[in-house]
């Protein structure tokens, strides 16, 4: 079974800092990765993927990928109290499949 | 906009009832599937299906059968319902692309409880 470990617990940042987000993976095979944000009582929805090493930038959200180090990361710059929410990682690999994290909460602190 | 939309937002049902969620995209997905998620164990896949009346065990299938008659829309159906299949229940769709870039757009999930 193909596994992804988000083992900080949860994170508190003061509104307007940097929130940063580490998630490593199982399968050297997967090949790309999905960053998800989950509203309490809310299904998840896509922030961004990432397939390429190094980094990605999307609005304030950066995504980090480490082939070499199997993990994936995220950041969350001038983070809002609306980016208040717990955050999935997932691994793409064959047949479709995503495998999922447990998941970290962020609570931003106004 | 990728729409997903799930039968039921909340449903109760008797153990030993049996339990249909149904799932309708409107994106002309190929690939459909049926999550659960329960705080501490994540998302869990039980089914998922990459065609009409094509479908593939996911990780906790125990339980529950699929069904897909139509490309837009995918059943899951808990035969005899029991307490431990008290969950929220999530389905997802994604296009079939080979690449693995695609994400999987997320309904707006069923919490189901099972009494």
């Amino acid at each position: 079974q193909k596994e992804v470990e988000q083992n900080s617990g949860p994170l508190s940042v003061p509104e307007g800092a940097i929130a940063s987000l580490n998630c490593t993976y199982s399968d050297r095979g997967s090949q790309s990765f999905f960053w998800y944000r989950q509203y309490s009582g809310k299904s998840p929805e896509l922030i961004m993927f990432i397939y390429s090493n190094g980094d990605k930038e999307d609005g304030r959200f950066t995504a980090q990928l480490n082939k070499a180090s199997q993990y994936v990361s995220l950041l969350i710059r001038d983070s809002q109290p609306s980016d208040s929410a717990t955050y999935l990682c997932a691994s793409h690999y064959g047949n479709n499949r995503l495998a999922f994290g447990k998941g970290n909460q962020v609570v931003v602190i106004p | 906009d990728v729409k997903v939309t799930q039968s039921s937002r909340y449903l109760v049902k008797r153990t030993g009832e049996k339990v249909f969620l149904e799932c309708v995209q409107d994106m002309d997905h190929e690939n459909m599937f049926w999550y659960r998620q329960d705080p501490g164990l994540g998302l869990r896949l039980i089914y998922f299906s990459y065609d009409v009346k094509m479908k593939e065990k996911g990780d906790i299938p125990e339980g529950y059968s699929v069904s897909r008659e139509k490309k837009e829309r995918f059943s899951l159906i808990l035969e005899s319902a029991s307490t431990n299949q008290t969950s929220m229940y999530l389905c997802a769709s994604r296009v079939g692309s080979a690449g693995g870039t695609d994400t999987q757009y997320f309904g707006p999930g069923t919490r189901l409880t099972v009494l």
